[in-house]
């Protein structure tokens, strides 16, 4: 199955900064990557599609790239809400699979 | 708005088994795959299964296969995951997602969950 390997585990941010989180495959998976943001007692909710297209609704502070084993998730001015745990998800190949997730702390 | 609703949880011995369901309403249900996905206490998520917008096509995690069964009912927008054998590591948050399209390209809308606790 396909690994994917999130970096970092773990981040305390401050509001207004800039975040980025990654996300590695263990073979090359084209866009078929997605990004999710998962509250404490929430399900997660779908930021961006095919590694770079936002979803309907996400504010534009949120954006993604990348493409084949490499993708990162970006967070431009970071605000208070946005405290979560984000994970990367693969749909290329069966079985698909999730990164272990970043969570991210708002000091 | 995409809505969907799980139920069915519970807690369950070991060995024995559990039907879990899965409402759906603002959208057209029959045109999109719909995905179960899990999550055991204090972890990552794992997808478990998925079937296409006609019920002919269903795919499963290694983890479940030959234990669960995904079905869907089009004339009354349900999803159901029927789990057999049930297993301490089944224990997890259940959730029912829609696909974006006919078969399976990637989730969308997601419910709340329903949990699962197996335990004797």
């Amino acid at each position: 199955e396909i690994v994917l390997t999130q970096s970092p585990d773990f981040q305390s941010v401050t509001p207004k900064e800039k975040v980025t989180i990654t996300c590695r495959a263990s073979q090359s998976i084209g866009t078929t990557l997605h990004w999710y943001q998962q509250k404490p007692g929430q399900s997660p909710r779908l930021l961006i599609k095919f590694a770079s297209q936002s979803f309907s609704g996400v504010p534009s502070r949120f954006s993604g790239s990348g493409s084949g084993t490499d993708f990162t998730l970006t967070i431009n001015s970071l605000e208070a809400e946005d405290a979560a745990t984000y994970y990367c998800h693969q749909t290329d190949t069966l079985p698909w699979t999730f990164g272990q997730g970043t969570k991210l702390e708002i000091k | 708005q995409v809505q969907l609703v799980e139920s069915g949880g519970g807690v369950v011995q070991p060995g024995r088994s559990l039907r879990l369901s899965c409402a759906a309403s603002g959208f057209t249900f029959s045109r999109h795959g719909m995905h179960w996905v899990r999550q055991a206490p204090g972890k990552g998520l794992e997808w478990v299964a998925v079937v296409w917008f006609n019920g002919n096509n269903k795919y499963y995690a290694d983890s479940v296969k030959g234990r669960f069964t995904i079905s869907r009912d089009n004339s009354n927008n349900t999803v159901d995951l029927q789990m057999n054998s049930l297993r301490a590591e089944d224990t997890a948050v259940y959730y029912c997602a829609r696909d974006i399209g006919i078969t399976m390209m990637h989730s969308d809308y997601w419910g709340q969950g329903t949990q699962v606790t197996v335990s004797s």
